[in-house]
């Protein structure tokens, strides 16, 4: 079934340690996002990236990175210079202009 | 400036019943419109999109929003609410500058009761 995939569901991390989340999709989709979630705040946009080895940064994204050398793929690296990293990050994909959204299940992140 | 805004934190409604959930919106020319539902722990799941014509759009599950220009508002309705309804909606609408980015509201929980 083709859908987006992102692991690990639940990480724990460390203060001043990165941590890496992972999302792929196999629906041949060119764009992909990354977005945060916090409780009664709606979505964030972190990253986003239209075709491979390009990306652009979106609404918040001051102490993330990302990379995108496949299609199907685009990580995102939280940094130990993210401030308040602890949420639940939704990756997506697009299939073109005028589409809707598609989600993974989502990876929430909590900093001990 | 584009945004959306869901007036409402939380809709009771008990099973059975019509259910309505609120959206205005603020954008400048015509809008892409989207409704999504999130179960606890879950990534959203798409319902229905407005982008042209008719001002009713149905969707997934039974739901449907109606589109109305001079009120700016995308109401989600559903005839007869169930149990399983339970969850987080999220109204959204595309940045007409940027396709690639959306604004959010911020959610309204629904509790449908039996």
């Amino acid at each position: 079934d083709g859908g987006i995939t992102q692991s690990p569901k639940y990480l724990f991390r460390k203060e001043g340690q990165n941590v890496t989340l992972s999302c792929e999709q196999n629906l041949n989709h060119d764009a992909m996002y990354w977005y945060r979630q916090d409780p009664g705040q709606g979505l964030r946009l972190i990253y986003y990236s239209q075709i491979v080895n390009d990306f652009q940064k979106g609404d918040i994204a001051e102490g993330y990175s990302v990379s995108r050398e496949k299609k199907e793929s685009f990580p995102l690296t939280v940094t130990s210079a993210q401030k308040n990293p602890t949420a639940f990050y939704l990756c997506a994909s697009m299939p073109g202009p005028g589409g809707e959204l598609f989600f993974g299940e989502g990876s929430r992140l909590t900093v001990l | 400036a584009q945004s959306v805004a869901q007036p409402e934190d939380q809709v009771n409604v008990a099973e059975g019943n019509p259910l309505t959930v609120k959206c205005t919106y603020s954008v400048s020319g015509n809008p892409y419109l989207f409704w999504y539902v999130q179960y606890p722990n879950r990534g959203l799941q798409f319902l229905l999109k407005y982008i042209t014509g008719d001002n009713l759009v149905k969707g997934s599950y039974g739901f449907e929003a109606e589109f109305n220009k001079s009120q700016t508002s995308f109401h989600l309705k559903k005839p007869s609410a169930l149990v399983s309804d339970s969850a987080l909606y999220f109204c959204a609408v595309r940045d007409l500058n940027n396709f690639n980015k959306f604004y959010f509201g911020s959610g309204t929980k629904l509790n449908v009761k039996p």
